[in-house]
């Protein structure tokens, strides 16, 4: 069946610019997790969402990151006026609601020039 | 707080050689255990996992015990394969089932 899928997979993109990622979770899976892999930082937990509440934004690391989640299904992660430390891949998850295995997709590498 | 600790640096070892990769973790509470894998040019998998303490995970000859008295989960692998090339990530959940990471040790296997 579909795994998770985001998009794109590579952005470039200027100092100061917005940017918008996508993650199409595996249908029926309640539950969506956004995480960040950089070189510097590892992988790190941004947000988690239930349905299409966020009870979990604490990984979040300013107010130029948000995201939203419509439908129980896509969501999208949106940085607004990025800088060059927001360079990572963007990795998108999804489980099952509960203590069960987070699928995790291909991720977007962001590049900020 | 709650968080996983991986011994720093890559590892290069011989094909058939024997394999382990130190993990250790800080957590309030009884958190699950993981080893993630990524291979070149793909996505993060689970490799195995474990949920409560003395319990072994094992998945491709891969193995980790759940040790709460030493708070470890190291991986081993008793004969490893050119192609068990990857990068191996440690991690617990907690709270909403997050994931914590350790920082990933680079696995090279040389024939």
């Amino acid at each position: 069946g579909a795994g998770v899928s985001q998009s794109p997979s590579n952005k470039v993109t200027e100092k100061g610019k917005d940017v918008e990622l996508r993650c199409d979770p595996i249908s029926g899976h309640t539950a969506l997790y956004w995480y960040r892999q950089s070189l510097g930082q590892g992988l790190e937990f941004l947000i988690y969402f239930q349905g299409n509440s966020a009870p979990d934004k604490s990984g979040l690391p300013s107010d130029r990151f948000s995201a939203e989640r419509t439908g129980g299904s896509v969501s999208t992660l949106t940085i607004q006026r990025t800088q060059q430390e927001d360079s990572a891949v963007y990795l998108c998850a999804s489980s099952p609601a509960g203590p069960y295995e987070q699928y995790f997709g291909p991720g977007t590498r962001l590049t900020v020039t | 707080g709650n968080s996983v600790t991986q011994m720093e640096g890559p590892v290069t070892l011989s094909e058939e050689a024997f394999l382990t990769i130190n993990c250790t973790y800080t957590a309030t509470g009884y958190p699950s255990l993981f080893w993630y894998v990524q291979y070149p040019g793909e996505g993060l998998q689970l490799l195995l996992k474990a949920t409560k303490a003395d319990d072994k995970g094992s998945n491709k000859g891969f193995e980790a015990t759940y040790r709460k008295e030493t708070t470890s989960f190291h991986l081993e692998k008793g004969s490893v394969q050119v192609s068990d090339s990857a990068v191996y990530f440690c991690a617990l959940s907690y709270g909403n089932n997050r994931l914590a990471f350790g920082k990933g040790n680079q696995v090279v296997v040389i024939p």
